[in-house]
């Protein structure tokens, strides 16, 4: 069974940071590429960041670029997400999950964690 | 503001069947036909229910179908259960015509009661 467990969120003030993390089991973590979303309170999905299988690529949406940092360790089913110089806006659900693409493209996401909240407030 | 469009509700009575639509453009579906949809109930995490346009994965019920004509793609429910009632979220790719990336991007959802 698939599963995808985030830790780490919690109450920040502005300007603080957190680390993310996101433990994977269930399947062969080294071979799928993985996102981050994110869900502000009462609100929809957003994209936030992607890393493929092997780290070569990431991405990240212009909202969290030069703030966010993706990154995975496969020896341990890890992946994570440094998150710096928060904003009020950056408080949010962070979904792991697992992301299929067909080539360079993804396609969807297949498996999504609980979720972790951060809360950026003072 | 999200790229594709749904309607923020959509209602209906047990047994009958609804539909929810999710409308972009060419650019907005990356030129691809990767939509996929996302049940999620409050507190949850979100569930996949369709992907590219009409797959379901194994075991959502066959209840649920999907479907694309031009910029509009469109999940239906038939025979609605009480447990359908949740927010559904469309998805597709980012435009193509300005990015490295072709990333995810996701419908403002949709809230769907059971009456």
């Amino acid at each position: 069974e698939v599963q995808l467990v985030e830790s780490g969120g919690g109450l920040v003030k502005p300007g603080g940071s957190l680390r993310l993390s996101c433990a994977a089991s269930g399947f062969t973590f080294s071979s799928f590429h993985m996102n981050w979303v994110r869900q502000a309170p009462g609100k929809g999905l957003e994209w936030v960041s992607s890393i493929t299988s092997d780290s070569t690529y990431i991405y990240y949406a212009d909202s969290v670029k030069g703030r966010f940092s993706i990154s995975r360790d496969n020896t341990k089913n890890s992946l994570y997400l440094q998150i710096n110089s928060l904003t009020a806006e950056d408080t949010a659900v962070y979904y792991c999950a697992r992301e299929r693409w067909i080539g360079a493209v993804p396609t969807h996401v297949d498996f999504w964690g609980l979720g972790t909240l951060v809360t950026v407030s003072s | 503001q999200s790229a594709l469009t749904q309607p923020p509700s959509a209602s209906g009575s047990p047994g009958q069947s609804v539909t929810i639509s999710c409308t972009g453009t060419s650019s907005d579906f990356g030129g691809y036909n990767y939509v996929s949809w996302y049940q999620q109930h409050p507190g949850k995490a979100p569930k996949l229910m369709i992907y590219d346009v009409n797959k379901r994965p194994s075991g959502v019920p066959d209840r649920f179908s999907g479907s694309k004509s031009g910029n509009t793609a469109s999940l239906t429910i038939y025979g609605l259960q009480a447990e359908d009632e949740a927010d559904y979220y469309c998805s597709s790719n980012a435009d193509s015509n300005n990015l490295l990336f072709n990333n995810l991007v996701f419908g403002g959802g949709t809230r769907l009661t059971v009456l």
